[in-house]
């Protein structure tokens, strides 16, 4: 069973504020990732680290950035929330990220974002 | 260009009857690995299942089976004896890189 967590689950919040969204694991896994979902569409790569103060962008551009200060910890923040930015994102980790079974991304329960 | 695709959007299987999620992936890499999730209602992404690109048996994991047809490039999901519980968006996914692609979901509707 996979150990890791995600909050708020639910944030309904009003546009320009700056929002900060957690994700922590307890795994020791390296590799984390962050996901933006629509409903009942596939997943988007927005951001992934290989590890402490590494922090790449991903396929989808998206305005917000990440931290990885801490191995178990990977906070996604916007600085000024807007409308567009209404979806669900979802954190992952992974033990490697180079082959095996090891490859395998554990989520979190996801935090439905709601800008109005 | 589509890497996974997921022809299916929606699918209905009576309850305790098997039913198949097709799933084909474009890679010119001899290494990989695919992946299936399940997501409920709830949001939450669930892993379901590995296969590596070099394993020669398919791999099964209780009532989940992956029909792993390497020179087709597909490897179908196959979920035996179905259950209400089952109802929910499945992703097939690859790794590619460090990365892990996504296809677009199908979505399955378990019939009482």
């Amino acid at each position: 069973e996979a150990d890791i967590y995600q909050t708020p689950r639910y944030l309904v919040i009003g546009t320009g504020k700056k929002i900060t969204l957690e994700c922590s694991q307890t795994m020791g896994h390296d590799k984390m990732y962050w996901y933006q979902q629509d409903p009942g569409m596939e997943l988007h790569l927005i951001h992934y680290s290989y590890g402490v103060n590494s922090t790449e962008k991903g396929d989808l551009s998206s305005e917000s950035t990440v931290s990885r200060i801490r191995t178990e910890h990977f906070p996604l923040t916007l600085e000024s929330a807007r409308p567009s930015h209404t979806s669900q994102y979802l954190c992952a980790s992974s033990l490697q990220g180079a082959g095996g079974p090891g490859d395998t991304q554990y989520f979190g329960p996801g935090t439905r974002l709601t800008v109005l | 260009a589509q890497k996974i695709t997921q022809t299916q959007p929606g699918m209905f299987v009576q309850e305790k009857e098997a039913v198949t999620l097709d799933c084909t992936y474009d890679t010119s890499d001899q290494s990989y690995g695919l992946f299936w999730y399940k997501q409920p209602s709830s949001g939450e992404m669930i892993f379901l299942i590995y296969q590596g690109s070099y394993d020669e048996q398919n791999a099964t994991e209780g009532r989940y089976s992956l029909n792993f047809q390497k020179a087709r490039k597909s490897a179908n999901l196959v979920i035996s004896a179905s259950q209400l519980g089952d109802s929910a968006m499945y992703f097939c996914a690859m790794r590619e890189g460090v990365k892990v692609i996504f296809g677009p979901g199908t979505s399955l509707s378990v019939i009482p």
